[in-house]
């Protein structure tokens, strides 16, 4: 499972390939989810977000791939740069209900 | 962080002391946040705001008041701080119950 701080699991991947990290959520009535970055020492950034009525949504490098029948949200990032070293968290929200938030993954990029 | 401050950004205190914590945002949204982040803990809901004078509380919110009475403010007051609240808290503002947007948080250091 994912944790923060000093357990937290780590990605390590050398610059300019392609980083994928994983979120498994729990609850099967979530129906939209954020994938945020968060720097060491600064608050979360928000990157991509994505509805329950899609599989796929793209940005930036950035491409969230929704798998509601294994309740799996994953975030792949192009040509990684060392800018993108940072611990990346998903969040859901249930319909009606709160954002919960996972505990992240830290990723490192190699130069 | 654009548009959400948070004051003060560090903080060292007692046990039993009164402590309070500002968000300030110039994005006139309507919802505000207040979470806490500690180590194998996802980001969790301490209070939130859905207007002025109108407050909620979240999963955490025993030893924590809130007070709204201006759309830009929302602040967090430890009544009497304990160890346990030794944290970092973070500020959020939205539009509802998605996507969210942080500001750079405050670590409390509760002796």
């Amino acid at each position: 499972g994912e944790s923060v701080g000093l357990h937290l699991p780590t990605l390590s991947v050398q610059e300019g390939d392609n980083s994928i990290i994983n979120c498994a959520y729990s609850n099967s009535a979530s129906d939209y989810f954020i994938w945020y970055k968060q720097e060491s020492g600064k608050g979360p950034q928000f990157i991509i977000d994505i509805r329950s009525n899609m599989d796929k949504r793209q940005g930036q490098r950035v491409t969230v791939l929704l798998n509601k029948t294994v309740k799996h949200l994953s975030l792949q990032i192009a040509a990684t740069q060392p800018g993108d070293s940072a611990v990346y968290f998903c969040a859901e929200k249930s319909s009606g209900d709160k954002l919960t938030f996972g505990t992240g993954t830290r990723l490192a990029v190699r130069p | 962080d654009a548009g959400i401050t948070q004051s003060p950004r560090h903080k060292v205190t007692e046990t039993g002391t009164p402590v309070t914590l500002r968000c300030h945002q110039t994005e006139n949204h309507r919802y505000m946040y207040w979470y806490r982040q500690d180590p194998g803990h996802g980001l969790r809901l301490i209070h939130y705001s859905y207007g002025v004078k109108d407050t909620d509380k979240g999963e955490v919110s025993d030893g924590y008041s809130v007070s709204r009475s201006k759309t830009e403010d929302f602040l967090l007051t430890l009544e009497s701080a304990t160890s346990s609240q030794t944290s970092v808290y973070f500020c959020a503002i939205g539009g509802g119950w998605e996507t969210q947007y942080f500001g750079p948080g405050t670590r409390l250091l509760v002796l």
